[in-house]
């Protein structure tokens, strides 16, 4: 959707080397969102964030390492990537006079 | 936030009416009803949501029985590019509570037929 953007689409990454995800918005929301999605599970909440440096864990944080220096950019980082983090990532926001979320295109991560 | 219960699976006759039902039995009384969907490989969208009362908007139009046990949202003129997975999610308002995190389901599988 216009206003969010996630980079890369697509990555290859070998097992053990870290990876960060970027996720861009430009509707100055504050709430900023990470979700993996597996088949069989559905979408999970990796991480989340309410403000600028303010972030917290969702249900699959394991792994993850998350960061907001900005409003506009929530970035997520693997710090050693492994097979298991191979999914497709999704970034959110949303707004505090928002009724909805709006989802960014995802990013599809494989780990070889 | 209230568990919800939908089917699997549905399909859709193409030019016909989908009716999508969500069962949510615990639902509180400053909980919404909030529907999303997903078509393959895409980010989830935002539809449609209500408290208590009928809505409808240029996407779809939600039913909320008195009791608010249930709800359906109805898809008037079904196309095949409604074809995705619809999640029935039910939570307080997006506009409150400090994290305004989404819980997703497994959601319903609609093939809209040709």
């Amino acid at each position: 959707d216009a206003g969010i953007t996630q980079s890369p689409r697509h990555k290859v990454t070998e097992t053990g080397t870290p990876v960060t995800l970027r996720c861009h918005q430009t509707e100055n929301h504050r709430y900023m969102y990470w979700y993996r999605q597996d088949p069989g599970h559905g979408l999970r909440l990796i991480h989340y964030s309410y403000g600028v440096k303010d972030t917290d864990k969702g249900e699959v944080s394991d792994g993850y390492s998350v960061s907001r220096s900005k409003t506009e950019d929530f970035l997520l980082t693997l710090e050693s990537a492994t097979s298991s983090q191979t999914s497709v990532y999704f970034c959110a926001i949303t707004g505090d006079s928002s009724y909805g979320y709006t989802f960014g295109s995802g990013t599809r991560l494989t780990v070889v | 936030d209230a568990k919800t219960t939908q089917p699997p699976s549905m399909d859709c006759a193409e030019g016909r009416a989908a009716n999508l039902p969500c069962n949510h039995s615990t639902i509180s009384g400053n909980e919404y009803v909030y529907w999303y969907r997903q078509i393959h490989s895409q980010g989830p969208q935002y539809i449609i949501h209500g408290l208590k009362n009928n809505e409808t908007n240029e996407m779809a139009s939600l039913i909320i029985t008195e009791d608010r046990k249930s709800s359906t949202l109805i898809l008037p003129h079904a196309t095949l590019r409604d074809t995705a997975v619809y999640y029935c999610i039910v939570r307080v308002a997006v506009s409150s509570g400090s994290a305004r995190q989404l819980t997703f389901g497994s959601g319903t599988q609609l093939t809209v037929l040709p």
